[in-house]
């Protein structure tokens, strides 16, 4: 069984600064991680994923994650936080065997950004 | 079409009455997913088709749930004798193949509220 857990259900930060999101699973074979950021009113839209190629992985709008095996953990950050991320984030975790590939989800974070 | 759609937007039905909500995945997406967001249970995976079989239904809560997948395209979701506890969001998602490194596309959702 997979799982994963985000820690903080809610992140403030003021524009500029540092976004760090955090995202650790739980997994028995190798997983595939991914960051999904969901607008008001809108579905899931895809950040980046990690699928065992480079450890460190750059998505979209300035977003990057790293996937720690030690630490179980794939936590996104951006270094300088604009108005516009404001949105809820959900890591996701899926199996890499099998024909079952559903996504297993963390409860979210929203991120506010301040000025 | 350029996106997942889903039909309706939003849903308003009283208790006990069936539901039929509609996924349009991508063109040529072969696999198909459904998932629900509540308050009180996150994102949770309902149930994947590949082509028009359904290989993993093990997310569906109840068999007040069904679903079908025709034409290795449209999918519907019925939800029969509907109850409060059924109020969400119902996110469709379409992938390329049924594999875990591949991106899922997330439709725009349909807000089911049941009164």
């Amino acid at each position: 069984a997979q799982s994963v857990t985000q820690l903080g259900s809610h992140v403030s930060v003021s524009e500029g600064a540092l976004v760090l999101l955090r995202c650790n699973y739980s997994s028995s074979v190798p997983p595939y991680l991914f960051w999904y950021v969901q607008y008001p009113n809108q579905g899931l839209q895809l950040l980046l994923k990690y699928t065992s190629a480079a450890t460190l992985v750059k998505g979209i709008n300035g977003f990057e994650a790293e996937f720690k095996k030690s630490e179980t953990s794939f936590h996104l950050t951006k270094p300088s936080a604009h108005m516009s991320d404001a949105a809820e984030y959900f890591c996701a975790v899926s199996a890499p065997t099998g024909t079952a590939s559903k996504l297993t989800f963390g409860t979210g974070t929203r991120l506010q950004v301040t000025l | 079409g350029a996106g997942v759609s889903q039909s309706p937007s939003n849903k308003v039905t009283e208790k006990g009455k069936d539901v039929e909500l509609r996924c349009d995945p991508i063109s040529g997406h072969t696999a198909l997913y459904w998932y629900r967001q509540s308050l009180g249970q996150g994102l949770e995976f309902l149930i994947y088709f590949q082509g028009n079989s359904a290989p993993d239904k093990s997310g569906l809560p109840s068999d007040r749930f069904s679903a079908e997948r025709t034409g290795g395209s449209v999918s519907t979701l019925t939800i029969q004798r509907t109850q409060q506890e059924d109020s969400a969001v119902y996110l469709c998602a379409s992938s390329s193949f049924p594999q875990g490194s591949e991106t899922q596309y997330f439709g725009p959702g349909t807000r089911l509220l049941v009164l």
